[in-house]
């Protein structure tokens, strides 16, 4: 089976750091991708990971480890913009994307 | 505009009947698959394509069928449709299946049940 758990929502203040955790166990595995999605909009492409480690991008900052399951998305310096659902993702075999709930990010002043 | 077209963008109608989604991926991908997102609920894998031939199935009803035509364009067909059924209706597609671009998602169709 599939299964990817990351949490339902999280708020955090202007300016600030917030970690967004990501658990997976599924049957194949060929990257992880994190995905911002505005209500009722498209879901955008933010980061892909397919080796452990760390990958940077302006703000924002995505981390895998394969033997532990785990990824985390960072997002620095937030803004009010980032107020947004963030998707984890898993491509297994096929190189579809399985999804996991979303993580609602609200951003306090 | 991601490149990734789908029509409608809203779609209302009754209980039992019949709808087709349209969506035309971006220019070069050959890779088309399709999502339902309902209210409160993670984006669920129904079917993909790639370069005309089904290659993946999710949890997709029997209700639901879907094709990939020639030009790559592909269509979702909905058929005796039930209140639960309303839900967004995401398109997406991607060069090849392992690009590490991911995938680029239309805009969606809202469908409504009523």
């Amino acid at each position: 089976g599939q299964n990817i758990d990351q949490p339902t929502e999280m708020t955090a203040t202007e300016g600030a750091i917030v970690q967004i955790n990501c658990t997976y166990q599924t049957s194949g595995f060929n990257g992880l991708f994190w995905y911002q999605q505005h209500a009722g909009e498209a879901p955008t492409f933010l980061s892909y990971n397919v080796l452990d480690g760390l990958e940077e991008k302006g703000r924002f900052s995505s981390f895998l480890s394969r033997s532990k399951g785990y990824s985390y998305l960072l997002l620095k310096e937030l803004q009010m913009k980032d107020s947004a659902s963030y998707l984890c993702a898993v491509r297994v075999e096929g190189g579809k994307l399985i999804f996991g709930q979303g993580t609602e990010l609200s951003v306090k002043p | 505009d991601s490149g990734v077209t789908q029509t409608p963008k809203h779609l209302i109608t009754a209980t039992g009947q019949r709808v087709t989604l349209r969506c035309s991926p971006r220019s070069g991908d050959l890779s088309v698959y399709w999502y339902q997102q309902s209210l409160d609920q993670g984006l669920q894998f129904l079917i993909q394509y790639y370069n005309g031939e089904e290659r993946a199935k999710g949890n997709i009803l029997e209700r639901f069928s879907a094709q990939q035509f020639p030009d790559l364009h592909s269509e979702l067909n909905l058929s005796s449709l039930e209140l639960g059924d309303s839900a967004l209706y995401f398109c997406a597609s991607s060069v090849e299946l392992g690009a590490a671009s991911g995938y680029t998602f239309g805009s969606g169709t809202r469908l409504t049940v009523v």
